[in-house]
């Protein structure tokens, strides 16, 4: 099966400037995660989604990042206005809902966001 | 709040020789825990878990351990091989939510011919 598509895999912006990332979830998985990877630390979960449903966006700092995921299939990820502290990776996951291991999520390779 | 610690940031083994990763958390709600496995510019990849009511799993190389009453996992690869050169993430989920999941910063480990 196809993993966790992920587009651009690297951006670079200055600061004050929007950007938008694209995911595309493994067919079937109706659970998707956007996480932020700041260099040295681990993914840190920014909004959950089910099926076009938002589950958890409580980490999500909603007065320049947002996301939907208007079908429930894929997903865009805005921030507007960047900062420097946006700099990250900027991971998606998705996960199946039913059959075995339903607790493991699947990761795309990731967008690489540098602010200047 | 780290929920979710791993206190050693780089581990070198040479090949052949076990490694041992470890991972300590302070949340006792949490179900299950997992280990992932990322290589530089790629996304992380499931290498193994364990669910709360159990002490060991193994799969191949790769045997996870869990001592609840020390909140305490460990990962131990045997033996090594220079393809497992790797940052290793530790991180646990609560089985009622299927939710987030929280991670460790991470163990780079590096195996050496």
């Amino acid at each position: 099966e196809a993993g966790v598509a992920q587009s651009p895999r690297y951006k670079i912006i200055e600061k004050r400037q929007s950007v938008a990332f694209w995911c595309n979830p493994i067919s079937g998985h109706a659970t998707l995660y956007w996480y932020q990877q700041i260099l040295g630390q681990g993914p840190k979960l920014l909004i959950q989604f089910q099926n076009n449903g938002v589950v958890d966006d409580s980490q999500l700092p909603k007065d320049r990042f947002s996301a939907e995921r208007l079908k429930g299939v894929d997903s865009t990820l805005k921030i507007q206005p960047a900062k420097l502290e946006d700099s990250a990776v900027y991971l998606c996951a998705s996960r199946r809902t039913a059959g075995a291991r339903t607790y493991e999520q699947y990761f795309g390779p990731g967008t690489r966001l540098t602010v200047t | 709040d780290q929920q979710v610690k791993q206190n050693s940031p780089s581990l070198s083994v040479q090949e052949g020789r076990i490694s041992i990763l470890n991972c300590d958390y302070t949340n006792s709600m949490f179900d299950y825990f997992l280990w992932y496995k990322k290589y530089p510019a790629e996304g992380p990849t499931f290498l193994i878990s364990i669910s709360s009511i159990k002490d060991k799993n193994e799969d191949g190389r790769f045997t996870v351990f869990l001592n609840k009453s020390a909140k305490h996992l460990s990962l131990h690869i045997v033996p090594s091989q220079p393809g497992d050169s790797a940052v290793y993430f530790c991180a646990a989920i609560r089985g009622s939510t299927l939710g987030r999941l929280y991670f460790g910063r991470g163990t780079q480990l590096t195996v050496w011919p």
